[in-house]
């Protein structure tokens, strides 16, 4: 497995609270990626990372921020959370000369 | 929009015949597909891939097929096995922009002993 901790594993917020969910990586990859996971909808990425202090948005960005100081952390925040936030997070890693992205265990997170 | 579809939500086959999912895409710029496998309370995991250039790729039992012009690829398991029940993702990785895998929806593979 590839060296890749999401923290936390569960989390129960309440509407209009902010959280942050972690990511820690040891294989020292370049590039890191935040996707959601709801039913029928697949995996949809949410904000990427293409080195320290470059970040991008993807297609469902909205009501998230991201952030990553270190190359081995990749932070993301929600500023006020929603009940349409509940869901499923995966971090990914890649490194830059294959596109094979290597995931974390994920992340549930419940707004109530 | 979805770029990338897979349009049968599940599947269930019998133990030792073929499993053969679909995905479909629309962006023409995409240059590299990807299969993924998923258990319940897990991270999806990297199962096989194929480059643009090629039309089929293997990896034991698993083989990747992929049809350019009608922008269609197809996963085959032979033999399935009861331990292949998952969720399979498609992904398709584009050639240009922004370097990041989009996913289809998945599709339930079941396979009965």
């Amino acid at each position: 497995d590839a060296g890749i901790t999401q923290s936390p594993r569960h989390k129960v917020t309440e509407t209009g609270t902010p959280v942050t969910l972690r990511c820690h990586q040891t294989e020292n990859h370049r590039y890191m990626y935040w996707y959601r996971q709801d039913p029928g909808h697949g995996l949809r990425l949410i904000h990427y990372s293409y080195g320290v202090k470059d970040t991008d948005k993807g297609e469902v960005s909205d009501g998230y921020s991201v952030s990553r100081s270190k190359t081995e952390d990749f932070l993301l925040t929600l500023e006020s959370a929603t009940s349409s936030q509940t869901s499923v997070y995966f971090c990914a890693i890649s490194e830059s000369s294959t596109p094979e992205a290597f995931f974390g265990q994920g992340t549930r997170l419940t707004v109530v | 929009d979805q770029q990338v579809k897979q349009n049968s939500p599940s599947l269930s086959v019998q133990e030792g015949r073929i499993s053969i999912l679909n995905c479909d895409y629309t962006n023409s710029m995409f240059d590299y597909f990807l299969w993924y496998k998923k258990y319940p309370a897990e991270g999806p995991t990297f199962l096989i891939s194929i480059s643009s250039i090629k039309d089929k790729n293997e990896d034991g039992r698993f083989t990747v097929f992929l049809n350019k012009s009608a922008k269609h690829l197809s996963l085959h398991i032979v033999p399935s096995q009861p331990g292949d029940s998952a969720v399979y993702f498609c992904a398709a990785n584009p050639r240009t922009g922004r370097r990041a895998l989009t996913f289809g929806s998945g599709t339930r593979l079941q396979v009965q002993p």
